[in-house]
């Protein structure tokens, strides 16, 4: 049982470019989600899925794009990198009311 | 609109001692709160649940209240070690969507020896 797993850990993008942050869960969970953590300000949601087809935005959606093409995985895609996207991003899941299981994190530079 | 606030950003306290890190959330009335802890460099960690018909929850040396004519959870690490320096979440869904859970900043734990 692999929990949450995110890839990459790392990336460096430049402006402009666009990459696709990957998670996917082995618990059948329903609830899937995405996080940034930015110094000070806490977990932020992007955007978040409650089941395979269905997805809804967070605090902060803009310049994000999800999809949820299987009860699994829940890509985040950035389109345009900008600087101020620059954070650690955090992948979630859970059964709904219930205990929020967390990925590693991913750290991503925009330059 | 609906705001989650811990205490302070850091609480430095002395091994053996209590810490109490506290969460406040206004404009809510939510079903239940969650404490995470979180370490440097990693995801955040599931530790506590308390729902609002709950006054209190323990685990081992963790105890969390709820009082929602405060509008306030008190997370409580008793005999506290080094070990429990970390950062610490609360977490609440939100009203307008049970399906958003939305945390506060957290609160930064040094135990000092």
């Amino acid at each position: 049982n692999a929990g949450v797993t995110q890839t990459p850990k790392f990336q460096v993008l430049k402006t402009g470019q666009s990459m696709t942050l990957q998670c996917a869960q082995d618990m059948n969970h329903e609830y899937m989600s995405w996080y940034r953590q930015d110094p000070g300000m806490g977990l932020r949601l992007i955007h978040y899925s409650v089941g395979a087809g269905i997805t809804d935005q967070g605090e902060v959606p803009n310049g994000y794009n999800v999809s949820r093409s299987t009860t699994e995985d829940f890509p985040l895609r950035l389109l345009s990198a900008a600087p101020s996207q620059t954070s650690v991003y955090f992948c979630a899941s859970s059964s709904g009311g219930n205990t929020i299981y967390f990925g590693e994190g991913s750290w991503l530079t925009v330059v | 609109s609906q705001k989650i606030e811990q205490n302070s950003e850091a609480l430095n306290i002395q091994e053996g001692k209590t810490a109490t890190l506290t969460c406040n959330y206004t404009n809510y009335s939510p079903a239940y709160l969650q404490w995470y802890r979180q370490d440097p460099g990693r995801g955040p960690v599931f530790l506590l649940l308390i729902r609002e018909n709950e006054k209190e929850k323990r685990k081992e040396r963790l105890k969390v209240t709820f009082d929602t004519t405060l509008k306030q959870s008190l997370f409580h690490i008793t005999a506290s070690q080094p070990a429990d320096s970390a950062t610490y979440l609360c977490a609440l869904p939100r009203a307008s969507s049970a399906s958003k859970i939305i945390f506060g900043s957290g609160t930064r734990l040094s135990i000092r020896p």
